[in-house]
């Protein structure tokens, strides 16, 4: 099946504007993920969905992060007034209810530049 | 101090040697431990998990842990060349409200295989 997809791939964007980044993550995953990845650094957690519950938001750097998932589905993170140091790589996951517990499922990233 | 942390490398090993990645974590509550490759400019991908002190194998790579000293790592016997990329180690926080299933990842180790 589809994995996590994520999209644009690629976003270039002026130093404070806001960007908006999409992630679908795998079909029936209640749990998803966001995380930050600066060039040559690690993973950055940023916000948790799981089903109903209130987010986790306690990754997100600042108040000009946020996210929202629709439906238990589709989830998007916006950053307002965009800065140079947000420039990374943005991963979204997602994971199962059964199976290894939390064998999260990576997308293919949106690699954002701000100029 | 980090709360996973690993050296960055670059490790250099000859193919057909074994690969040797260390990872500490500093959280004694911690539960269940993570390996995960990732190739440049790709998205990591899990090869090993871990939750009960001891070793765990699967085919070329074996973890170990070591929880009374806070030490994880990831063996690979008769390394590849195309087993070069950075590997990611990953703790689960321990459980609280609205804190289950957050992964914290270390910095990622390195890994060139030499032919």
């Amino acid at each position: 099946g589809a994995g996590v997809s994520q999209s644009p791939s690629n976003k270039v964007t002026e130093k404070g504007k806001d960007v908006e980044l999409r992630c679908d993550p795998i079909s029936g995953h209640t749990a998803l993920y966001w995380y930050r990845q600066s060039l040559g650094q690690g993973l950055e957690f940023l916000i948790y969905f799981q089903g109903n519950s209130a987010p986790d938001k306690s990754g997100l750097p600042s108040d000009r992060f946020s996210a929202e998932r629709t439906g238990g589905s589709v989830s998007t993170l916006t950053i307002q007034r965009t800065q140079q140091e947000d420039s990374a790589v943005y991963l979204c996951a997602s994971r199962p209810t059964s199976g290894a517990y939390n064998e999260q499922f990576f997308g293919p990233g949106t690699r954002l530049t701000v100029l | 101090q980090k709360e996973v942390e690993q050296n960055s490398g670059p490790l250099s090993v000859p193919e057909g040697a074994i690969a040797s990645l260390n990872c500490t974590y500093s959280d004694r509550g911690s539960q269940s431990f993570f390996w995960y490759r990732q190739y440049s400019g790709k998205s990591p991908e899990l090869i090993m998990f871990i939750y009960s002190n001891g070793d765990k194998e699967d085919g070329r790579f074996t973890a170990q842990l070591n929880k009374a000293s806070q030490y994880v790592s990831l063996l690979i016997r008769d390394s590849q060349p195309s087993d070069s990329a950075t590997y990611l180690c990953a703790v689960i926080k321990p459980r609280g409200y609205n804190q289950g299933g957050k992964l914290i990842f270390g910095q990622g180790t390195e890994l060139s295989v030499k032919p």
